[in-house]
């Protein structure tokens, strides 16, 4: 079965850092794009960065770019992000998910399966 | 700035019609964003029930059903059921590799 299992969410203060971590199983993990997901407490969901199949490419939202870092490693079927001068905003669930079809838009893509998610609180 | 937009709550009867519609603020949502939708219930992860404007997800229910209707994506429900109470997300390609959500319908059953 296709599983993906994340982890490294944690209390936080204001100015840290952490990494979350998406460990991919059943399926090959170095043909698919990578995405992260995260829901804010009560509220919808924001997609936040993704990542191509080799890791050459790198995206984000606007709304993290600058404090976020996406990465992967193919040898460990493990997607990574890592999160920088933390905010209370950052609190959220966050869910990694594998990117079904073309990331670059040359045909459809979406997101499939999701992980459970892993939480990180922002608090002093 | 783009948003995406979707109805903040619906309800339908059981065994009713519905249908959620996912639209951006300046523009039409055309079969080249891909849009494709997903359901969450409380606690839960999102589960993806339809891709590529109107592709049904592997095990998801015939009752589902996508379309681009006007200048907007549609999720119908035909027939719906209990379990069916959900939120529910759209999300749009946006090009360069980034993606957009809609603010999510609450659906109530009753």
């Amino acid at each position: 079965d296709v599983q993906l299992v994340e982890s490294g969410g944690a209390l936080v203060q204001p100015g840290g850092s952490l990494r979350l971590s998406c460990a991919a199983s059943g399926f090959t993990f170095s043909s698919y794009a990578m995405t992260w997901v995260r829901q804010a407490p009560g509220k919808g969901l924001e997609w936040v960065s993704s990542i191509s199949i080799s890791g050459a490419s790198t995206y984000y939202a606007d709304s993290v770019k600058g404090r976020l870092t996406i990465s992967r490693d193919n040898s460990k079927n493990t997607l990574f992000l890592e999160v920088n001068s933390v905010r209370a905003e950052d609190t959220a669930l966050y869910y990694c998910a594998r990117v079904q079809g073309d990331i670059w838009g040359k045909g459809a893509s979406w997101f499939d399966p999701w992980g459970q998610g892993t939480l990180v609180t922002v608090s002093s | 700035q783009t948003v995406v937009t979707q109805e903040p709550s619906f309800s339908v009867s059981p065994g009713g019609t519905v249908t959620l519609t996912c639209g951006l603020n300046s523009g039409s949502v055309s079969t080249s964003y891909y849009p494709s939708w997903h359901q969450q219930t409380p606690g839960q992860a999102p589960r993806t029930l339809i891709y590529n404007t109107n592709t049904r997800s592997s095990g998801v229910p015939e009752r589902f059903s996508g379309a681009i209707l006007g200048n907007k994506a549609a999720l119908t429900i035909t027939g719906a059921q209990a379990d069916d109470e959900s939120d529910y997300y759209c999300v749009l390609y946006m090009g360069d590799g980034n993606w957009m959500f809609g603010g999510g319908t609450k659906l109530t059953v009753l």
